[in-house]
């Protein structure tokens, strides 16, 4: 069982847009600014696409978007592609722990 | 280019040992904290470990999975831009592949965000 929760899989139509929640505790997400999403194909190491809670790495398109509200986290994408099928999973700091991370959910492109 | 770069992992049987080393270039590895993550066959992913950068006086900060504690220990060589992570009384459960990864913040003062990912190691532990 993961430390953070996720929906297992979201799906949406090109074009549209989806949002995954990223649910975790008042000693963690509730806590700190320090919430990442990662973007993982098959086979392939995960990639960051969102860091801070909101902020994009360099490089990383601006349909993704992150915010928070209380214990969740959220990651939205928009104009959905083909491209942004795969697994994404959230991360939070934890005070005095290892990293966090959620059990991950699976995007579909219909 | 950021890079990271794991070696070391196998085939080993129950009980078995093994050092995974991870080597970073086109960074001043010496600045970031360092992570091991893992994911288990069709499974999630799972901070192993992390060490923070060498703070002059006090040595580095280091963190375990509770599943691992005790029996894994990592440590970091920054004349030679290696993180290592030595696994002792390895399980069946221990099987994954293992990831190095970079943080994002270099002189952070906390490990917050996992940044440059390495392709992985294969660890398989089984009879």
């Amino acid at each position: 069982q993961s430390a953070l929760t996720q929906p297992a899989s979201v799906s949406g139509s090109p074009r549209q847009s989806i949002t995954i929640s990223c649910s975790g505790s008042t000693s963690d997400i509730g806590a700190y600014k320090y919430v990442s999403w990662f973007h993982q194909l098959p086979g392939k190491a995960p990639r960051l696409i969102i860091f801070d809670v909101s902020d994009r790495p360099s490089g990383v398109s601006d349909r993704f978007s992150g915010s928070k509200s209380g214990n969740t986290a959220s990651l939205t994408i928009s104009g959905l592609l083909p491209e942004d099928e795969g697994l994404y999973y959230c991360c939070s700091y934890g005070g005095g722990r290892p990293l966090l991370f959620g059990g991950g959910t699976a995007v579909t492109v219909l | 280019e950021m890079q990271v770069l794991e070696s070391g992992g196998g085939l080993i049987q129950p009980g078995g040992s093994l050092r995974l080393s991870c080597e970073g270039s086109g960074f001043v590895f010496s600045a970031f904290d360092m992570y091991w993550v893992r994911q288990a066959p069709g499974k999630g992913l799972e901070t192993v470990s992390q060490i923070s950068r060498n703070f002059d006086r006090q040595g580095t900060r280091v963190y375990y999975a509770e599943s691992v504690k005790g029996r894994f220990i990592i440590s970091r060589d920054d004349s030679n831009n290696t993180l290592f992570l030595q696994m002792t009384s390895l399980r069946v459960d221990d099987t994954a592949v293992y990831f190095c990864v970079k943080d994002l913040v270099p002189y952070s003062a906390m490990s917050t965000t996992p940044h440059v990912w390495g392709p992985g190691t294969a660890v398989t532990v089984s009879s």
